[in-house]
């Protein structure tokens, strides 16, 4: 079975500009959750979406907007980027809100923002 | 306060030695405590959960958890330099199925 899917793989932007990144979870997971990852640090939570609904935010500001598709695919926008938007975007997904036991990450997407 | 903190390392073993990592949390109430495992430019992998006060064993790993003192570790037997890594130390946050992650801790077995 396919894994989490993302893309694109890589990405370079420059400050002020919109970025659209896109993920595919695993067949039958309905939840999709987003992470920032910015170098040597842990993750960041920053959205969940369960059947097409937001179920959490993380401190993240406005500029960061997510929506999921009728198929759970998700979208995570981020609009007027900064040069501290440059991290390593996970998508991780799983077949139940929450469900961490059985939350699966994507590759990611590395974002450059210049 | 860091919610999860973790020293960053590097902690260098060498081969067929015992890795201990460790990590303290900051929220009293948190329940649910997980080890990831990050090679560089990849996706965290879970390798290990617990949820109760003492030891969990799977095959090299033991997980340990004191929650009175608010602290979980992570043992790896017989270290092979496929177990160098970044070490991820997560937390459910109380209230919401949410991850909380450490700074993770690097990892360096040398054979």
């Amino acid at each position: 079975d396919a894994g989490v899917t993302q893309s694109p793989t890589h990405l370079i932007k420059t400050r002020g500009q919109h970025v659209t990144l896109r993920c595919s979870p695993i067949s039958g997971h309905k939840s999709v959750s987003w992470y920032q990852q910015v170098l040597g640090q842990g993750p960041q939570f920053i959205f969940q979406y369960y059947e097409k609904e937001e179920r959490g935010r993380g401190n993240f500001p406005d500029r960061f907007s997510a929506r999921q598709f009728p198929n759970y695919s998700s979208e995570l926008n981020v609009n007027a980027l900064l040069l501290g938007d440059s991290a390593l975007y996970l998508c991780a997904s799983s077949p139940i809100a929450g469900g961490i036991e059985t939350q699966y990450f994507g590759p990611g997407t590395r974002l450059l923002v210049l | 306060q860091k919610e999860v903190e973790q020293n960053s390392g590097p902690l260098s073993v060498p081969e067929g030695a015992i890795a201990s990592l460790n990590c303290t949390y900051s929220d009293r109430v948190s329940q649910s405590f997980f080890w990831y495992r990050q090679y560089s430019g990849k996706s965290p992998e879970l390798i290990m959960s617990i949820y109760s006060n003492g030891d969990k064993e799977d095959g090299r790993f033991t997980a340990q958890l004191n929650k009175a003192s608010q602290y979980v570790s992570l043992l790896i037997r017989d270290s092979q330099p496929s177990d160098s890594a970044t070490y991820l130390c997560a937390v459910v946050a109380p209230g919401f199925q949410k991850l909380v992650f450490g700074t993770g801790t690097r990892l360096l077995v040398s054979p």
